[in-house]
């Protein structure tokens, strides 16, 4: 499993970008990258995928350059409401078991 | 959109009770894990089970603990002799396949709380 490096928290103000960079010296060549977001006392909730280039959803937009030792995750203008936990993962799962290994993950804090 | 959901949302226990949660998966998953979280930590793997089989344990995961599919669609963790400090959050997920693309799946939690 991939040791995933990301700040332990930053700072935003609402209507900004946000990018949260994830360091993964180590990811192997079938690892996929993974961001949650987490909410005080909610489960961690998918936000989006990647395994190569660029990947681009309603929520957020994942860059990975080509050498994917590491990933950034893009928050287009952010609100209040995306205070939040944000955790990458890589190599998603460990064997065939697929348990998830969290770290702390970057917080967050969106102000007015 | 199908989603894990999970009961109670809350559970108060005294110590020594037996507690059991519970987990409604998504329909066409195959693959069920516990995590939990305790309080200002990070979440945390217990168990995952596929094919009416626990495939994994964490260290966590002692003989107190078990998980259940007794039908169909239902997923359960048992604790038998709770203890203080397993109080937390308790999530359960599910996948849909094996393929390394294949994302899991978050419930809402359930906060259970030993006095």
């Amino acid at each position: 499993l991939a040791k995933t490096t990301q700040p332990i928290s930053m700072d935003s103000y609402e209507g900004q970008e946000v990018n949260i960079t994830c360091s993964h010296n180590n990811i192997a060549t079938n690892d996929y990258i993974t961001w949650y977001q987490q909410f005080p006392s909610q489960g961690p909730r998918f936000i989006i995928q990647g395994y190569k280039t660029k990947v681009t959803n309603e929520v957020a937009s994942l860059f990975i350059p080509a050498d994917r030792k590491s990933s950034t995750l893009s928050l287009p203008r952010v609100s209040l409401s995306d205070t939040a936990v944000y955790y990458c993962l890589v190599g998603l799962y460990s064997g065939n078991t697929g348990k998830l290994i969290f770290g702390q993950g970057t917080t967050l804090q969106v102000k007015p | 959109e199908p989603e894990v959901t999970q009961t109670p949302s809350h559970q108060v226990t005294q110590m020594g009770q037996e507690v059991i949660l519970r987990c409604v998966p998504i329909s066409n998953h195959l693959y069920f894990y516990w995590y939990r979280q305790i309080l200002g930590q990070k979440v945390e793997f217990l168990v995952s089970f596929y094919n009416n089989e626990i495939s994994e344990k964490s260290e966590i995961f002692d003989d107190q603990f078990s998980v259940e599919r007794p039908d169909g669609s239902n997923f359960t963790l048992k604790i038998r002799s709770t203890k203080l400090e397993d109080s937390a959050m308790y999530f359960c997920a599910s996948r849909k396949s094996d393929w390394a693309g294949d994302t899991q799946y978050f419930g809402p939690g359930t906060r259970l709380t030993v006095l």
